[in-house]
């Protein structure tokens, strides 16, 4: 695609629901992250994955977050059991490789009510 | 101590003049070093990258490196409306850009 394109834009969930929030990177773009960001602050990083491997997980805050990208292009981070605190804009960004610009995508902003 | 640390501002310049943004880092084992600028809604953009000590000049943008004093800037020349927005710094180990930590950001006024 032209961009990295993120979905759902927003969701809005219930503490204590799963939910799946998507990534589809930038076509050919081998390396693919996620952020997160909180209001007020820079993005926080999460996971880092060069091709369906992820080469770098040590931003997972704790075991109800996974993110996966089976065939190295879309990939999904998966957040258990929400809770409020997980309120925030999911940025994913994609790169060609690992010491090439990252492109981010426009984020989901998930809301846990 | 923050990992890397910015003035949150606002920082508010006139038009025309020149911004200068900066940014501290503690970890001397960062080698690369970005700038991103992000509209207020909308997802980082990068504008600038610098390895080596000195400045990197790129139109109407200046970043400068310091490791010795472990610090980054951008100055931003002839400011316009336009750039008013949060610009994030970031730096990353080992010379790759797989994992950005990233200031809290400066956000940037420039004034008519």
């Amino acid at each position: 695609g032209a961009g990295v394109s993120q979905t759902p834009s927003n969701k809005v969930t219930e503490k204590g629901k799963y939910v799946e929030l998507r990534c589809d990177p930038i076509s050919g773009h081998t390396a693919l992250y996620w952020y997160r960001q909180s209001l007020g602050q820079g993005p926080e990083f999460l996971i880092y994955f060069q091709g369906t491997g992820a080469a770098d997980d040590s931003g997972l805050p704790n075991d109800r977050f996974f993110a996966v990208r089976p065939e190295g292009s879309v990939s999904t981070l998966k957040i258990q059991r929400t809770e409020r605190g997980d309120s925030a804009v999911y940025l994913c960004a994609s790169s060609s490789g690992p010491r090439t610009e990252a492109f981010f995508g426009q984020g989901t902003r998930l809301t846990v009510v | 101590q923050k990992e890397v640390e910015q003035n949150s501002g606002p920082l508010s310049v006139p038009e025309g003049a020149i911004a200068s943004l900066n940014c501290t880092y503690s970890d001397r084992g960062s080698q690369s070093f970005f700038w991103y600028r992000q509209y207020s809604g909308k997802s980082p953009e990068l504008i600038m990258f610098i390895y080596s000590n000195g400045d990197k000049e790129d139109g109407r943008f200046t970043a400068q490196l310091n490791k010795a004093s472990q610090y980054v800037s951008l100055l931003i020349r002839d400011s316009q409306p336009s750039d008013s927005a949060t610009y994030l710094c970031a730096v990353s180990k080992a010379g790759t850009a797989s994992k950005l930590t990233f200031g809290t950001g400066t956000r940037l006024q420039v004034t008519l």
